[in-house]
C-alpha cells in the first residue's frame, strides 16, 4: 500500500504559466481533498471531492481547479499561476468526512 | 466557520517529561476533532481523534481531552521521546469542513 501519493513533490512555475498536481490513493477512499499549507497558517481546504465525478469548492478556492475523473486520482489544477500561490500542497483521502484524513507528503509550489 | 488556534507556538520540554498541546475552537456545533504530528517536509499524521461525545481518549503514551463547555482541547503526551520532536496540530469538524489550528512546534531536549 503506498497509501496517498503526489507528483510532483517540487515546482517553480512563472506567473502566468498552469500545472497540474496528481493525488493519488490506493485506499479506495470515497472523499479526497486538496489543501494548502503556509507558514504561520493552518491548513486551508481549497477543493474537495465527495466521491468519483464529484467536487466541491473549499475554503479558499479562488485560482484553482480540480477533477475527479477516477476514483483514486484527484488532480488540483492552476491555470495561471501566480506568486500568492507559491505554497506547500497537501492532497488528503478518507474513508468518509467523518474520519481521519490520510496525507500524502506535499507539493512544494513557488511561482515567481 | 470555524476559528481554530493553538495556545503556544512553541513547547520545549525535556526528555521524559509529559508534554501538554492546547487547541481551542470556536464553534459549538464542532463534532470530531483529531490531533496530527507534522515531521519537517512531510504529510500530516494521524496520532488520535475523538467524537464530541466523549471526554477522554487514550492511545499509546497519548491522551487527548475535550472540553466542549469552554471549546477546548488538549493532547498530552508522556514520558516525551526526541523523536515526538515535530509540529503538532488539531483539526476541528465543522459541518463537512475540517478546519485546522497553525500548531505547535515541540522540541524534546535530551
Amino acid at each position: 500500500n503506498a497509501g496517498v501519493t503526489q507528483t510532483p513533490k517540487f515546482r517553480v512555475l512563472k506567473t502566468g504559466q498552469s500545472m497540474t498536481l496528481l493525488c493519488a490513493q490506493d485506499m479506495n477512499h470515497e472523499y479526497m481533498y486538496w489543501y494548502r499549507q503556509d507558514p504561520g497558517m493552518g491548513l486551508r481546504l481549497i477543493h474537495y471531492s465527495v466521491g468519483e465525478g464529484t467536487t466541491a469548492k473549499g475554503e479558499v478556492p479562488d485560482g484553482y481547479n480540480v477533477s475527479r475523473l477516477k476514483k483514486q486520482n484527484f488532480l488540483l489544477g492552476l491555470e495561471s499561476a501566480a506568486p500568492s500561490q507559491t505554497s506547500v500542497y497537501f492532497c488528503a483521502s478518507s474513508t468518509l468526512g467523518y474520519n481521519e484524513q490520510f496525507f500524502g507528503p506535499g507539493t512544494r509550489l513557488t511561482v515567481l | 466557520g470555524e476559528s481554530v488556534g493553538l495556545h503556544l507556538p512553541t513547547l520545549s520540554v525535556q526528555e521524559g517529561d509529559n508534554s501538554i498541546i492546547n487547541c481551542a475552537y470556536s464553534n459549538s456545533a464542532s463534532d470530531y476533532f483529531i490531533w496530527y504530528k507534522q515531521e519537517s517536509g512531510k504529510g500530516p499524521q494521524f496520532i488520535i481523534d475523538i467524537r464530541s461525545n466523549m471526554d477522554k481518549r487514550q492511545g499509546q503514551r497519548v491522551t487527548v481531552l475535550l472540553n466542549k463547555t469552554v471549546k477546548h482541547l488538549s493532547l498530552q503526551i508522556a514520558a516525551t521521546q526526541p523523536g515526538d520532536s515535530a509540529v503538532y496540530f488539531c483539526a476541528v469538524l465543522t459541518g463537512n469542513q475540517f478546519y485546522f489550528g497553525t500548531g505547535t512546534s515541540l522540541t524534546v531536549i535530551p
